[in-house]
């Protein structure tokens, strides 16, 4: 089955740095990439998504990249904001309509 | 529009206990997943519901998890009898249909704690 290796488990920075996490996958078949992040004590909300067809997909100070030759995908994170401070997951699936893998988390946290 | 709804909140049961998790998808989201997080690791898949119908159960760890979707609406998660190693959060999701721009919307979790 899929195994989807997220890094780092924690990242701290600096309000106005930027916050970088990665993400591996095994499974070939893998074509759709989610990420979500849950604030604490709040349900998991996606942020961006990316597809095998599209190598970077940006919205605003959120972006990804997906390399499917390395089977890695990151999320970046630009000008971080306070606001930012959450618990981020990565995952991969088939495709949107199936079963997310995830990876384990990264708890961001932004210091003003 | 109203997201999705689990029930209840939090529980605290003892071992070999049964507990009933619910889940309220959505209205008209023929997708319904329930996840499971246990401290420190993934959120890890559990299930699959396309309306009533299971379409993929191979996360479910084993047979004292029995999860049912009568009707094709909301969703119970029962376990019986409860062990230690079950304690975790239980997401549940849906999505409306299995199209390439599906979002996946995830519920508040429930918080189960086996004692």
């Amino acid at each position: 089955g899929e195994n989807v290796e997220q890094h780092p488990s924690t990242l701290s920075v600096q309000e106005g740095d930027s916050a970088v996490i990665k993400c591996t996958y095994s499974d070939s078949a893998s074509n759709y990439f989610p990420w979500y992040k849950q604030e604490l004590g709040k349900r998991p909300q996606l942020i961006i998504d990316i597809r095998s067809n599209v190598g970077e997909k940006k919205d605003q100070r959120i972006a990804v990249t997906l390399n499917k030759t390395a089977k890695h995908f990151s999320l970046h994170i630009t000008e971080t904001q306070p606001e930012d401070s959450a618990v981020y997951f990565c995952a991969a699936s088939p495709n949107s309509g199936y079963a997310l893998n995830f990876g384990k988390g990264t708890s961001l946290l932004v210091t003003p | 529009e109203a997201g999705v709804t689990q029930f209840p909140s939090h529980s605290v049961i003892e071992k070999g206990q049964t507990v009933t998790l619910r889940c309220d998808p959505i209205s008209g989201h023929d997708n319904l997943y329930w996840y499971r997080r246990v401290m420190g690791k993934e959120i890890k898949f559990l299930l699959h519901f396309v309306k009533e119908s299971k379409q993929d159960e191979s996360g479910m760890p084993n047979n004292r998890f029995l999860a049912e979707r009568t009707g094709g609406t909301y969703s119970t998660l029962k376990v019986q009898p409860a062990e230690l190693e079950d304690s975790g959060v239980y997401f549940c999701a849906s999505s409306q249909d299995n199209t390439q721009t599906e979002e996946q919307y995830f519920g508040p979790g429930t918080r189960l704690t086996v004692t």
